[in-house]
């Protein structure tokens, strides 16, 4: 069975701190995607990255840096520099490569609060 | 405009209604779901499509039906609305293809008096 596990509810920071929220999976697939999405206030899910299982090169995104590593199963996303704007709910999700997503599974997400 | 617009944006029933959710995308897009959004549950899926007939079901299913006669629709519905199925429902397309991203309609959300 798959999981996922965004053990951080709600953070809140200062606009400018440095925030990583934490993603841990769990699947018994060799292959997979992991996903980040958005969900600022308005209500909408963004798509933001996804990264598949055979690379673990981490990737930056202008303030958006994401570090996954197989070895702990972890998936974490960073944002630098943080603005009001960053404020949003952050869902982490795995699929499968084989079966798709149909398969997609989400974290409970973490709500991101960014104080002026 | 293209995309994926779910109507109504807000709705309010009554228990044992029967109420129907739309999803409508201009993409094409082959795969079609339907997810709902509860506070410490974040997003579970419902039921999905992998084209126009054929539908499955997802992790919580059970009071909902689907259809699916065209590509470009997906209606959601609720036979007989229950106080927990009060929630913001989601629609989703995406492309073949396994790492083809969803793309999110709006949101509706129900709630069940």
């Amino acid at each position: 069975a798959q999981k996922v596990t965004q053990a951080q509810t709600e953070i809140s920071v200062v606009e400018k701190e440095d925030v990583t929220l934490d993603c841990v999976y769990e699947t018994r697939d060799t292959t997979y995607y992991l996903f980040w999405y958005k969900q600022p206030p308005s209500g909408e899910l963004v798509f933001l990255i996804r990264r598949n299982s055979f690379d673990e090169q981490n990737e930056i995104s202008g303030r958006y840096s994401w570090n996954f590593q197989k070895s702990t199963s972890s998936f974490n996303f960073t944002i630098t520099a943080s603005q009001v704007v960053d404020s949003a709910v952050y869902f982490c999700a795995l699929s499968p490569i084989i079966q798709g997503a149909q398969k997609l599974v989400f974290g409970q997400g973490t709500r991101l609060t960014i104080n002026p | 405009d293209a995309g994926i617009t779910q109507s109504p944006r807000y709705k309010i029933t009554e228990t044992g209604r029967q109420v129907t959710l739309m999803c409508h995308q201009t993409w094409s897009h082959s795969y079609m779901f339907w997810y709902r959004q509860d506070l410490g549950h974040g997003l579970r899926l419902i039921y999905y499509s992998a084209a126009a007939d054929i539908t499955d079901k997802g992790e919580v299913p059970d009071g909902y039906v689907v259809s699916r006669s065209k590509t470009e629709n997906f209606p959601l519905t609720l036979e007989s609305a229950t106080r927990s199925q009060t929630s913001v429902y989601f629609c989703a397309s995406r492309n073949r293809g396994p790492n083809s991203p969803l793309h999110f309609g709006n949101g509706t959300r129900l709630t069940v008096t």
